[in-house]
């Protein structure tokens, strides 16, 4: 089975509006951590946010925030007030167990944003 | 964030040559590197673990003779792909962590490497 799942290969969002990128993730290890990452045509990497399992809220950084429903391992990303800089792929990823090594990536959504 | 540096972030090379891409974490010793390959439109594919002093860990399918990886130092891992195809072609992202560090590993900017 997959680890992460992006079920959106492309997203189209208006500037200025809100935009949810969906993932879940597949995991039997009590502890792990939610990571989502941007990646414009450059090809670098930008850590966006994390969720770790045993965090009570929902994490959030500045426009970004992660909607963290446990009991249906979903980590979906919510980007409000969207700017054009923010058309790019995104990518879900997860780490397991405490001090995992590994990062199991989803296929990405690739959001662009209309002006 | 800690920055991980990659060198060169571009290169092109005739088939059959060997290609060696550097990734230093340059402000924290980074006890793990990790390098991954990212084919056009489609996700990073970790291709082996690191660790500082000891023989990398290739994941299954990765050739280890044709994709040498070295972790000299708490700073430097280095990839070399030899006898490069044109089906190497690809982007190559290595990240770092630092040791004890639980929650994040911190990614380079990426080297793309075309094979002629």
């Amino acid at each position: 089975a997959q680890k992460i799942t992006q079920t959106q290969p492309g997203m189209f969002v208006q500037e200025k509006e809100a935009v949810t990128l969906d993932c879940t993730y597949d995991t039997s290890d009590p502890s792990y951590g939610l990571f989502w990452y941007k990646q414009p045509s450059s090809g670098e990497m930008i850590f966006l946010i994390y969720q770790g399992s045993y965090d009570q809220q929902n994490a959030t950084e500045g426009r970004y925030s992660l909607n963290f429903q446990k009991a249906r391992k979903s980590a979906n990303l919510v980007i409000s007030a969207s700017q054009l800089g923010d058309s790019a792929m995104y990518f879900c990823a997860m780490r397991e167990g405490y001090g995992g090594n590994q990062f199991y990536f989803g296929t990405g959504t690739s959001l662009t944003v209309i002006p | 964030g800690a920055v991980v540096s990659q060198h060169p972030s571009r290169v092109i090379c005739k088939s059959g040559t060997s290609v060696k891409i550097e990734c230093r974490s340059l402000d924290f010793q980074a006890t793990t590197m990790f390098w991954y390959r990212q084919f056009p439109k489609q996700s990073l594919m970790l291709m082996a673990t690191s660790n500082e002093g000891s023989k990398a860990t290739y994941e299954q399918g990765v050739e280890k003779d044709k994709f040498l990886i070295n972790h000299a130092s708490l700073t430097l891992s280095t990839l070399t792909v030899t006898s490069a195809h044109p089906e190497d072609s690809s982007f190559y992202i290595c990240s770092a962590r630092a040791g004890g560090l639980d929650n994040e590993q911190f990614f380079g900017p990426g080297t793309r490497l075309t094979v002629l």
